[in-house]
C-alpha cells in the first residue's frame, strides 16, 4: 500500500521565479493538505483541497495556489518566490474532509537562492 | 503568542529512560491531538492520535490529554537512540483537517 508520495525531493530556484511541487494521496485518501516547514519549526497549514476544489486556507498570500485533479493528485505553485520561501513542503492526505487523521509525505525541500 | 507552544529542547537522555513532552494551547476549540515523529529531512510520522482528556497507550507510548488545563503530554517509556528525532504535537477543531503545530521537540537518546 503506498503511502504519500511528493515529487521533486529537492529543488532549487531564483528570487522570482515559479515553482510546482506534486503529490500523489495514500491510497484510499481523497483530501490533500500542503504545509510549509520552516527550518526548525513546526509546519505551518497552507490549504486543503477536497473534490477538486479548495476548502480551507492558511495565512498565505495568493502567491501560493494549488490544484486537485480528479484522481485526487495535487499540486502546490508558488510564484515570484522569495527567499523567506526556502523550506520544506509537506503534502498530507486523509480520506475525507473532515475525518480521520492526516499522513505525510517525505516532503519537497525548495531553496529560493 | 503562539496558539501551541512546545520547548524546542533539546532533550538528552541515556538509553532506557523516560522522555517526557508537553505541549500547551491556548485554543479552546481544539477536540483532536496528534504527535508525530519527524527524522532528519523526512516527512512527519503519526505516533499517537487523541480525542478525549485522559491518556492512551500504545507500546511503549503514552499519550495523556488535559483540555481543562490545555495541555497534552507524550512519554516514551524504555527509549532508544532510534528514538532520537523530532517530535511535533499537533491538533485541530472539530471540523476540517488544518492541523496547528507545535514548533517540535529535537530529543536525543544517547546509548
Amino acid at each position: 500500500d503506498a503511502g504519500v508520495t511528493q515529487s521533486p525531493t529537492h529543488l532549487i530556484k531564483t528570487r522570482g521565479q515559479q515553482v510546482t511541487l506534486r503529490c500523489s494521496p495514500k491510497s484510499g485518501h481523497d483530501t490533500v493538505s500542503w504545509y510549509q516547514q520552516a527550518l526548525g519549526q513546526g509546519p505551518q497549514f497552507i490549504f486543503q483541497y477536497y473534490e477538486e476544489e479548495e476548502r480551507q486556507r492558511g495565512n498565505f498570500p495568493d502567491r501560493f495556489s494549488g490544484h486537485q485533479f480528479p484522481n485526487y493528485s495535487s499540486e502546490l505553485n508558488v510564484n515570484a518566490l522569495w527567499l523567506g520561501d526556502s523550506a520544506l513542503y509537506l503534502c498530507a492526505s486523509n480520506g475525507g474532509i473532515s475525518t480521520d487523521t492526516q499522513y505525510f509525505g517525505p516532503g519537497t525541500r525548495l531553496t529560493v537562492l | 503568542q503562539k496558539e501551541v507552544e512546545q520547548d524546542p529542547g533539546p532533550l538528552s537522555v541515556p538509553e532506557g529512560a523516560i522522555v517526557s513532552l508537553n505541549c500547551t494551547y491556548s485554543n479552546s476549540a481544539f477536540q483532536y491531538f496528534m504527535w508525530y515523529r519527524q527524522y532528519s529531512r523526512k516527512g512527519p510520522e503519526l505516533l499517537m492520535y487523541t480525542y478525549s482528556s485522559g491518556n492512551k497507550e500504545d507500546g511503549r507510548f503514552t499519550a495523556q490529554v488535559d483540555k481543562s488545563s490545555k495541555y497534552i503530554s507524550l512519554f516514551i517509556r524504555d527509549s532508544q537512540p532510534s528514538d532520537s528525532a523530532t517530535y511535533l504535537c499537533a491538533m485541530r477543531r472539530a471540523a476540517g483537517n488544518k492541523l496547528t503545530f507545535g514548533g517540535g521537540t529535537r530529543v536525543l537518546v544517547k546509548p
